[in-house]
């Protein structure tokens, strides 16, 4: 079936430092990739996503890039700020039309200090 | 509505009993999806209405668990006879069309505590 494995936190990080949260996940067919954020006191939130093979996601300074020869969508950021402090879920979804739900990693929660 | 609403927002109730959770999506999303997210566990799927099709059940952990969605609207999300292993955050969320690309936009969630 379906699953994604995400690294596990907590990760603990000072402002400015580069950030890689490793995502990596099993499929079938040609999956949709999507990191999700969840900030304190808020619902998820689409972070960014990538639909085909080699194609890059990016939003608010955070990448991904969809790398079908290692199966991974990996989230860097160059530059942490205490903002992102939050957890991010890498998820996929399989099929080209509905009956498509996400299949969710188990968070990774990030914390930046200052 | 402007978002995804869900209701309410905090539930404690005794083991055994009935808890209904409300959750009224995006006006003309016609995907709907109910999410179940533990401490350590993540995201857990539950169920999935698309339209006018029946709903994908797969994600329901047991028998106790079950969900309807009215008028291709708001769902209710309804758990019986509740254990302490249900107590967990419920999230609704939906999407426009429902393929395999597009964003979910997620309500704030319920949380359930069972004693």
């Amino acid at each position: 079936g379906n699953s994604v494995t995400q690294m596990e936190g907590p990760v603990t990080l000072s402002e400015e430092a580069f950030l890689t949260i490793n995502c990596t996940y099993t499929a079938t067919g040609y999956p949709s990739l999507f990191w999700y954020v969840q900030y304190p006191g808020e619902g998820l939130q689409l972070l960014l996503k990538a639909t085909k093979a080699d194609d890059k996601g990016s939003n608010k300074g955070f990448e991904a890039t969809y790398r079908k020869e290692t199966t991974s969508f990996h989230l860097e950021k160059g530059s942490v700020q205490v903002s992102d402090s939050a957890v991010y879920f890498c998820a996929l979804s399989a099929g080209v039309s509905g009956n498509t739900p996400l299949v969710f990693g188990k968070g990774t929660r990030l914390s930046v200090i200052a | 509505g402007a978002g995804v609403s869900q209701s309410p927002s905090n539930k404690v109730t005794e083991k055994g009993k009935d808890v209904e959770l409300r959750c009224d999506p995006i006006s003309g999303h016609t995907a709907l999806y109910w999410y179940r997210q533990s401490l350590g566990q993540g995201l857990e799927f539950l169920i999935y209405f698309q339209g006018n099709s029946a709903p994908d059940k797969s994600g329901l952990p047991s028998d106790r668990f079950s969900a309807e969605r009215t008028g291709g609207s708001v769902s209710t999300l309804t758990i019986q006879r509740t254990q302490q292993e249900d107590s967990a955050v419920y999230l609704c969320a939906s999407s426009l069309g429902g393929t395999a690309t597009e964003k979910l936009f997620f309500g704030s969630g319920t949380q359930l505590s069972v004693l």
